[in-house]
């Protein structure tokens, strides 16, 4: 099992590109989520799908859509980026809401110039 | 609103014993995890508390007090390799995602 993968893994945009981060994952686990890290702010859920069909804002989601476009996959799409969404975005899965882990995906690296 | 407090930095020497603590404001309470993060990786899974009390893995060891808001991470016999940053994390709003404090960076020296 590859486990959580997220493409791409480094991303340099202009300021008002768009562009989607995808994430998969090959566990057959039902929730999804989408988190920012920046320094000294630790992980901030953005959006998170419980199961497939349904997704949820979470703590910063302004300037953000998703889409579960199946049980597997979960994208993050940046409209028109800015500066202040440079960060570092992780992807996560879990089976089912009794069970606390988390499996995270490897990050994407974006920078908004 | 919902948060998690803990301190910013902890340091320590190998072979020591370290506690790292949280402190939480939550919508209802459904348990306590925590999670290890190591420069530039994905944060990965150590412990959850649903319940008061001690939870044991190893070096590692997770203490709950609900009535406290309370729990803190036991790092025993600590190792050059623990050195990371460490997060708390709770249910948001009694869902099933879960949001984290700002994280404990760990600084083991020798």
């Amino acid at each position: 099992n590859a486990g959580v993968t997220q493409t791409p893994k480094f991303q340099v945009l202009k300021t008002g590109q768009s562009m989607t981060l995808q994430c998969a994952q090959d566990m057959n686990h039902n929730s999804m989520y989408w988190y920012r890290q920046d320094p000294g702010m630790g992980l901030r859920l953005i959006y998170y799908s419980a199961s497939e069909g349904t997704t949820d804002k979470g703590e910063v989601p302004n300037g953000y859509n998703v889409s579960r476009l199946n049980k597997r996959e979960f994208s993050l799409r940046l409209e028109s980026a800015a500066p202040s969404q440079t960060s570092v975005y992780f992807c996560a899965s879990r089976k089912d809401p009794t069970l606390n882990e988390q499996y995270f995906g490897p990050g994407t690296r974006l920078t908004v110039t | 609103g919902q948060s998690l407090e803990q301190p910013s930095e902890v340091t320590a020497v190998e072979g020591a014993i370290v506690q790292i603590n949280c402190t939480y404001q939550t919508s209802g309470f459904y348990g306590l995890s925590w999670y290890q993060q190591h420069d530039g990786g994905a944060p990965t899974f150590l412990s959850y508390n649903a319940l008061d009390g001690l939870e044991e893995t190893g070096r590692f060891s997770s203490f709950l007090s609900r009535s406290d808001s309370y729990g803190y991470l036991l790092l025993q016999e600590l190792q050059m390799k623990d050195s990371a940053s460490y997060f708390c994390a709770a249910p948001y709003k009694a869902g099933t995602a879960l949001i984290f404090g700002k994280g404990t960076t760990l600084s083991v020296s020798s």
